[in-house]
This record gives structure tokens, sequence and C-alpha cells, in this order.
């Protein structure tokens, strides 16, 4: 078990360009979710697939957000045109889909974004 | 809808004291509850979890909580802090209503002093 892994930890990025970042889960874990977390908040919830099916996207995430998971294992999270107000720490989580453990969500590290 | 309400946004103790801190949540439903940390420039570790089998749960370093359904809280102890336990602490719950997706209290800054 290597945990959940986030890359890059750090971007900074001028204002209107794209970014992406990527997330590899826990190898037998079959749900993927990103969370966006400003200074001085808690996470909030973005998007989360189960294997490769997106189930659902946060009114947080606009049209300039896409994320992907092809084929069921890793994922991206790409922000087009990007604003100063994406500035944030991007998470990564990934739980099992047991009906059991689906809801205790082991994260990553974070990726922090910098927009200029 | 489920949501949760860190009383303290800050909390100072003293090395050697107890810790508290405080969690209120509202669920429709049976709520799994949970208190994770995140030390600075880290990511989320979880603490502890409440899914419905015993009312106090114990956590890793010490910390443990009691789920009081009466009052609706979920209050995460420690009996003495360590210098190690200075981090963001947020209180999480859970429940069918979303399929079991978490929300995030705004969250708890511990400091702890010499």
């Amino acid at each position: 078990d290597t945990g959940v892994s986030q890359d890059p930890r750090h971007k900074i990025t001028k204002r209107g360009q794209n970014v992406t970042f990527r997330c590899d889960p826990i190898s037998e874990h079959n749900r993927l979710y990103w969370y966006r977390q400003t200074l001085g908040q808690g996470p909030e919830f973005l998007t989360y697939f189960q294997n490769e099916a997106q189930l659902e996207k946060s009114r947080l995430l606009s049209d300039r957000f896409s994320a992907e998971r092809p084929k069921g294992s890793f994922s991206t999270l790409e922000i087009q045109r990007t604003e100063q107000g994406d500035s944030a720490m991007y998470l990564c989580a990934s739980s099992s889909g047991l009906v059991q453990t689906k809801n205790i969500q082991y994260f990553g590290a974070g990726t922090r974004l910098s927009v200029l | 809808a489920q949501s949760v309400t860190q009383l303290d946004s800050h909390v100072s103790v003293s090395e050697g004291t107890p810790v508290l801190l405080r969690c209120n949540y509202s669920s429709s439903y049976s709520p799994s509850l949970f208190w994770y940390v995140q030390h600075p420039n880290k990511g989320l570790q979880l603490l502890l979890k409440y899914t419905s089998a015993a009312t106090l749960v114990k956590g890793i370093n010490g910390f443990e909580a009691e789920f009081k359904k009466s009052e609706t809280s979920f209050h995460l102890t420690k009996p003495s802090a360590h210098m190690s336990d200075a981090a963001e602490y947020f209180c999480v719950v859970s429940d069918r209503s979303n399929d079991y997706k978490l929300s995030f209290g705004a969250g708890t800054t511990v400091t702890v002093r010499a």
C-alpha cells in the first residue's frame, strides 16, 4: 500500500494558462475524489469517480475544469484559462466501493496551485 | 443535507494539558463521523472514525472522540497534548443521503505552548 500520490506538489502558473494535475489512488480502491481547499477553510468536494465513471460534479466546478479517469486507475484534473481565484490546494482521495468502507477516504498530500 | 460546525477556530493549550476540540453535526440519516488532522504542507490524515459501533472511539496518537446522538456532537479529546499535536483538525460527516461523500467543517487550529 503506497498511499495516494499526487503530482506535482506545487504549481505556479500565469493567469490564462492551462494546468493539469495527476492523482494515483491506492491500487485496490475504485473510488476517487477531488477536493479544493482554500486558505483557512476545510476541503470542498469537486467531483468523484467510481472506476472510470464520473458520478457527480459540484457546482463549484466551472466549465473550465475537467476531470478524467480513463482506465479507472489514475485521474487527471485540468484547469483551462486559469484565474487568480483558482489558487488553492487541490486534494485527491480514494476509497473502496464497498458500502462498509466507501466513506473512509485516504488523502494524498495535495497539489498547491498559485496563479499569478 | 449534512453539515458540521466546529465551534472553535483556534485552540491553544500548554504541553501536557488536555485538548478538547468541539464539533456538532447535522444529518438526516445515521451518520458516519470522522476527525482528520492536517500538518503544515501535508495531506489529511485520518485520526479516527465513528461508523455506528461503539460511541467512544479511540484513534491514533492518543486521541479519542465520543458520539452523542442526543447532543448531535462528536468532540475530540486528548488527555495530554504534545508539541507534535500542533496542526489543523477537521471534523467530517458522511451519510447515505449523498452517497457517503464527505462534508468538512471549517477546521480548528491547535497550537501547543511549551
